[in-house]
């Protein structure tokens, strides 16, 4: 099993809809995580962490976190054409004697259609 | 003001060569991180510095060589490069080594082995 799973797509939506991505993970003691935006050729852009059970919105984006499950989401409202990108997701957990590393899943590719 | 850079963007090297890669942060922070995130588009990580100290160590090639001369820089040394070592690598940086801190990352070093 893998650490951080998600679904590499491509989820296609059109433009004004909600995109929802998602992401399991299977370290149970994990306490935060994170999604990242890669478009095509950059660097990841961190655009939501999230620490606590619940939901948490920030423009147009809400992360959802639920422990108990391992699952993590990102929600996108009015999804634009600039929204297509690959969005990773990261889960946070103690590597070595001292220090964080981010796991990263594959990612999903997202596609938004005008 | 760029927050994390990397230098250079490009590298194009023959096998066998020995290459460096250079990291710079302004953000202030303790922790930096390198990642390295191949043709499928995996970031994993490879090393963590917190204040000049080597915290996270992943299992790597000792062909790999980080340094940090201070906490705004970290340099990635790759001795008799191989083929394999193709790929896009990416510095990060983060306040703290801490679970809960955010990382940033820099805008990434393709290097090509041919």
């Amino acid at each position: 099993q893998k650490e951080v799973e998600q679904n590499s797509g491509p989820l296609s939506v059109p433009e004004g809809a909600i995109a929802s991505l998602n992401c399991t993970y299977s370290d149970r003691v994990s306490q935060s995580f994170f999604w990242y935006r890669q478009y095509s050729g950059k660097s990841p852009e961190l655009i939501m962490s999230i620490y606590s059970n619940g939901d948490k919105e920030d423009g147009r984006f809400t992360a959802q976190l639920n422990k108990a499950s391992q699952y993590v989401s990102l929600l996108i409202r009015d999804s634009q054409p600039s929204d297509s990108a690959t969005y990773l997701c990261a889960v946070n957990k103690m590597g070595g004697e001292y220090g964080n590393k981010l796991v990263f899943g594959a990612g999903t590719i997202l596609r938004v259609k005008s | 003001d760029t927050a994390v850079s990397q230098t250079p963007k490009y590298l194009v090297t023959q096998m066998g060569n020995d290459k460096s890669i250079k990291c710079e942060q302004n953000l202030g922070h303790d922790t930096m991180y390198w990642y390295k995130q191949d043709s499928k588009k995996f970031l994993k990580i490879m090393f963590s510095y917190n204040n000049k100290e080597l915290i996270i160590n992943e299992t790597v090639p000792n062909r790999f060589s980080p340094k940090s001369p201070d906490k705004a820089h970290l340099n990635l040394h790759i001795n008799s490069l191989e083929l394999g070592d193709s790929a896009v690598y990416f510095c990060a940086s983060s306040q703290d080594p801490g679970t809960e801190y955010e990382q940033y990352f820099g805008p990434g070093t393709r290097l090509t082995v041919t």
